[in-house]
């Protein structure tokens, strides 16, 4: 079956980085996608990798190693406003997308 | 970024009665739309893809008697709820993308709360 791996919740101070882990394993693999989510609330495109390396945007970055089937998001000086889920996905052969069950990040004072 | 505009933002419905969740993609055209439904603390499940101009297909578990969905142009799907039971009550997403290439981000509607009551 396709599975996609993600820690349930992380905490984190404000002003620090914090690093989320994704592992997948689907039937094919047409990019990775990560979403951030507030509550309540549809989510927004962070960013995507379909190839392996790093790709910085601003204060995020998400890695992405296809051989592992790994990647992670990374968030730089973390702000209070970026307390959410972060989700991960991935499209798989039909290009469907398959959803992780997300990461609640808590950002502290 | 591409808009995916969906309506209503929330609703409350007694038991018994349809509700009706529409999804527009504003400026682009969308031949396939997909639904999910998300419960609290839950990840998205996609419910089923709506395809313009023929039937949608729907996941494995979702009844496609209760969920019904219509694609009636490239750029507007809508889901009823019919015979809504609390047990319906979710938040109910939408998706679209502008083309269907590896690298193409889906966009999402606000979402629909619903509560049955």
């Amino acid at each position: 079956g396709q599975n996609i791996d993600q820690p349930t919740e992380m905490t984190a101070t404000e002003g620090a980085i914090v690093q989320i882990n994704c592992t997948y394993q689907t039937s094919g693999f047409n990019g990775l996608f990560w979403y951030q989510q507030h509550a309540g609330e549809a989510p927004t495109f962070l960013s995507y990798n379909v190839l392996d390396g790093l790709e910085e945007k601003g204060r995020f970055s998400s890695f992405l190693s296809r051989s592992k089937g790994y990647s992670y998001l990374l968030l730089k000086e973390l702000q209070m406003k970026d307390s959410a889920s972060y989700l991960c996905a991935v499209k798989d052969s039909n290009y469907q997308l398959i959803w992780g069950a997300g990461t609640k990040l808590i950002i502290k004072p | 970024g591409a808009v995916v505009s969906q309506h209503p933002s929330w609703v409350i419905c007694k038991s018994g009665t349809s509700v009706k969740i529409e999804c527009r993609s504003l400026d682009f055209q969308a031949t396939t739309m997909f639904w999910y439904r998300q419960f609290p603390k839950q990840s998205l499940m996609l419910m089923a893809t709506s395809n313009e101009g023929s039937k949608a297909t729907y996941e494995q578990g979702v009844e496609k008697d209760k969920f019904l969905i219509n694609h009636a142009s490239l750029t507007l799907s809508t889901l009823t709820v019919t015979s809504a039971h609390p047990e319906d009550s979710s938040f109910y997403i939408c998706s679209a993308s502008p083309g269907t290439g590896e690298n193409t981000e889906a966009f999402f509607g606000q979402g629909t709360r619903l509560t049955v009551v």
